[in-house]
């Protein structure tokens, strides 16, 4: 059974750093990209970024370039976005999903989420 | 970059109706490259439709996915209780490349 695990809900102060993870099982995790997506509170669904753990070839949405750093070790079959500097603005759920690989472009399977909430 | 557009932002009908919901794209998108998503509350958003018409492992066959180029729709042909929800549509561009969610449709009993 395919499952993507990510990591526990998270409170950081603004200005701190943090690094979330996404863990991968059920299937070869090299050879499927991993998508990381944001909903703000109340808010619809944004593309963040995306990796190959395979060889992680990245890419980012121009929206977050910069922003986040998303990478993958493909020992532990685990993804991580990860910020140096939080902001507020950085407060909500985040989640990874497995995009398919019949190229269709579509994310068939998706993590539960991981709420981060940045407040002083 | 292509931006989708959904609507209504909320649809009003009660369980045995059948929903209509519309994704309007900036340009034009391959039928391939687009798919649908239902999220409830409290929950990730799972898979309906992949490649603008084809459901995804295990959705109902209540659920139908039609259109091309700049238009597509979600249709849903006797609502029941727990299809309510938000739906999304997504595409991909190549040119980019980027996915692109629309902002949601509401889907809410009456």
């Amino acid at each position: 059974e395919v499952q993507l695990v990510q990591s526990g809900a998270e409170v950081k102060k603004p200005g701190e750093s943090l690094k979330i993870s996404c863990k991968g099982s059920g299937y070869s995790f090299t050879s499927y990209w991993i998508g990381w997506v944001r909903q703000m509170p109340g808010k619809g669904l944004e593309w963040m970024g995306i990796i190959y753990p395979g060889d992680s070839d990245t890419r980012y949405s121009p929206s977050f370039q910069g922003q986040v750093t998303i990478s993958a070790d493909k020992s532990i079959s685990t993804a991580y976005l990860q910020w140096s500097s939080l902001k507020a603005s950085d407060t909500a759920m985040y989640y990874c999903a497995r995009r398919d690989s019949s190229g269709y472009y579509s994310f068939n399977y998706w993590g539960q989420g991981t709420l981060v909430t940045v407040s002083s | 970059e292509i931006v989708l557009t959904q609507s209504p932002g909320t649809l009003s009908l009660s369980p045995g109706e059948r929903a209509t919901l519309s994704c309007r794209a900036s340009q034009s998108v391959s039928s391939s490259y687009l798919a649908w998503y239902q999220q409830k509350p409290g929950q990730a958003p799972r898979l309906l439709i992949y490649g603008a018409s084809s459901r995804a492992t295990g959705i109902p066959d209540r659920f139908s996915g039609s259109g091309s180029g700049t238009d597509f729709t979600l249709t849903i042909s006797r609502l029941e209780p727990e299809d309510f929800a938000v739906y999304y549509c997504q595409q991909y561009g190549s040119s980019s490349p980027s996915y692109t969610f629309g902002q949601g449709t509401k889907l809410e009993i009456k």
